[in-house]
């Protein structure tokens, strides 16, 4: 059974950079058939994709965030991470973690969330 | 690239059908026949209702189906029941090799 399980730090300071973790059990990270996306989820809003990567190190990211995010991905721990630069109250959300099937370009499995709030 | 155009809210009666719709553009939704469409409860992460446009993932009941013309997808409910009672978001792969979400619709069972 594939699980996806984010950690990080649940309070960031404002212009810092915020860095979540995405660990992957029961299917490997380097397997061909998966990207590794993350999205992400204001109080109360809509969800709001921010990118993924491919265990090659192929990353796409929305155009909206490209100058602030990066997507890495470790196999030898079988994890990816999100580091997002210059945080602001706006970046406050709930992070999700999510493996995106190359062939219905579909996120299937999803983590269960992690709360971010950026705030002094 | 711009949020895909759902309604704010669809209502229904118990086993009434409804339909909610998911506007893009000829570079998303028109393009591909990758729409995807998530149920969401209050605290709980998204699950996968309908990919490709009209294919449900095992396990989804099939009261839950999908459609497209052109650049608008749409998500029918039949046989509406108290649990489908949530917020539904609707996501497609664009020409960018992107994805984007619409803003989401929440669904009230009467």
């Amino acid at each position: 059974q594939v699980h996806l399980q984010e950690s990080g730090p649940g309070l960031v300071k404002p212009s810092s950079t915020m860095s979540l973790t995405c660990t992957v059990s029961g299917v490997s990270i380097s397997s061909g058939s998966y990207y590794w996306s993350w999205i992400r989820q204001h109080p109360g809003q809509g969800l709001e994709w921010i990118g993924y990567i491919y265990h090659t190190g192929s990353t796409y990211y929305n155009p909206s965030l490209k100058f602030r995010v990066a997507i890495s991905v470790d196999s030898s721990k079988n994890q990816f991470s999100l580091n997002l630069k210059s945080v602001t109250a706006a970046d406050t959300a709930v992070y999700y973690c999510a493996r995106l099937n190359i062939a219905h370009n579909t996120m299937r499995v999803w983590g269960q969330g992690t709360t971010v709030t950026v705030s002094s | 690239q711009s949020a895909l155009t759902q309604p704010a809210s669809v209502s229904g009666s118990p086993g009434q059908s409804i339909t909610i719709s998911c506007t893009g553009t000829s570079s998303d939704v028109g393009a591909y026949n990758y729409v995807s469409w998530y149920q969401q409860h209050p605290g709980k992460a998204p699950k996968l209702m309908i990919y490709d446009v009209s294919d449900r993932p095992s396990g989804v009941s099939d009261r839950f189906s999908g459609s497209k013309s052109g650049n608008t997808a749409s998500l029918t409910i039949s046989g509406l029941q108290a649990e489908d009672e949530a917020d539904y978001y609707c996501n497609s792969f664009t020409s960018s090799s992107t994805f984007v979400f619409g803003g989401g619709t929440k669904v009230t069972v009467l």
